[in-house]
This record gives C-alpha cells, structure tokens and sequence, in this order.
C-alpha cells in the first residue's frame, strides 16, 4: 500500500538552528513527493515538491531530495526563523490519490 | 498560482441540522476537486473524490449519506454534512487539480471549522 511516515513532534529549535525533518514512505509505483506547510488556522501550502528519483525540490530555503534507495524525502532547512514555525506535512501521490503523514509541528524560538 | 477558497470558513451549528460548505477554484476550471477531514494534531485524510458532472468516489469507512458531494460545475464542489453531531466536529479542508498538470499538484483551500453543538 501506500503511505508515509514524519517523524513525531513538535521540534522546537532557536532561531538560525539547522532544521531535519524526516520523512519517509511506502508506495507502489513511482510517487511525487511533496511538503506542504500549514499556519495556525489555515488550509495546507505547497512548500516544495519533487517527482522523480534524485530530484531536489527547494523553496524559501527549504530542501528535500527524493531517494529512491532510502524510500524518503527528509526536510532540511540550513538556518530556521521564527516565522518557520509552523506544522509540516509531508506526502505522496500516487495514481491521483495523496497520502499524508501525521505533520510535524515546528516551533521556533527568538 | 491557483486559488482556491471555502466558503464558510468557519460555522457552529446544532446537533441534527445540516450544513453546507462551498469550495471554489477562483482562477482555474477544476474537473476534480478532493474533499479532507483533518482532526486535531492530525493529518488529512481523503474523504472524497469530487468529479464534475458525476457522482463522487467516497473512500472506504465515509457515509455517502452523511456527507453529500455536489460538483455542479467546473469550479465549485459543496460538502454537505447531513443531521450533523459533535462527532463531526472537525477542519474540512478541499483542495483542486489544475487540469493538464503534469505535477498533479493539489491546491488547498484555507479550510472550514465545523463545530456541533
């Protein structure tokens, strides 16, 4: 079947910390992989996305590479701000269907 | 980028009254459109496939008569909770597929709180 797996929070780091959140799945196929972020009281962002095998999707700072070998997409970011804070939801789609992991809800602080 | 809203974004409602929540694509026409529940400190999870000008594909464990899908046209889908109860309290989060998009990427809308008296 298909599923994914984030680490469990919350993370909580100071600002400028190096950020991993990680992330790996379970598929049948060849899945997309994506981030998405979600604000207090809001709907889900695209933060960054990735398609195929070695693939480096980025954005805002944020990286993660999909590695085929290691079923995973690992959310790196090299220097996090306050404003980061946040939860992350990392998933897969596969055959048109999405599959969400559980979120990891980062705090950063001052 | 595509937009996509929801209307109401919150609302409080009685035990056995119905409600109805809107999700419009804004600047796109959406063939599909996905209807999630999303429970406190936890993920999303895929209610329906909404399908313009058919009947919606409800995954397994959802009521097909508890939660109505309408696609009435290309850019609104509404989900309605049928005699509702505080079990159903929850974040109703819809997201839409930009037709043609060889990424496959969803957009979500902001959400709809949903409170049961």
């Amino acid at each position: 079947g298909n599923s994914v797996t984030q680490m469990e929070g919350p993370v909580t780091l100071s600002e400028e910390a190096f950020l991993t959140i990680n992330c790996t799945y379970t598929a049948t196929g060849y899945p997309s992989l994506f981030w998405y972020v979600q604000y207090p009281g809001e709907g889900l962002q695209l933060l960054l996305k990735a398609t195929k095998a070695d693939d480096k999707g980025s954005n805002k700072g944020f990286e993660a590479t999909y590695r085929k070998e290691t079923t995973s997409f690992h959310l790196e970011k090299g220097s996090v701000q306050v404003s980061d804070s946040a939860v992350y939801f990392c998933a897969l789609d596969n055959f048109n269907k999405f599959y969400f992991g559980s979120g990891t809800k980062l705090n950063v602080k001052p | 980028g595509a937009v996509v809203s929801q209307h109401p974004s919150r609302v409080i409602c009685k035990s056995g009254t119905s409600v109805k929540i809107e999700c419009r694509s804004l600047d796109f026409q959406a063939t599909t459109m996905f209807w999630y529940r999303q429970f406190p400190k936890q993920s999303l999870m895929l209610m329906a496939t909404s399908n313009e000008g058919s009947k919606a594909t409800y995954e397994q464990g959802v009521e097909k008569d508890k939660f109505l899908i309408n696609h009435a046209s290309l850019t609104l889908s509404t989900l309605t909770v049928t005699s509702a109860h505080p079990e159903d309290s929850s974040f109703y989060i819809c997201s839409a597929r930009v037709p043609a998009d060889p990424y496959n990427e969803q957009f979500f809308g902001p959400g709809t709180r949903l409170t049961v008296l």
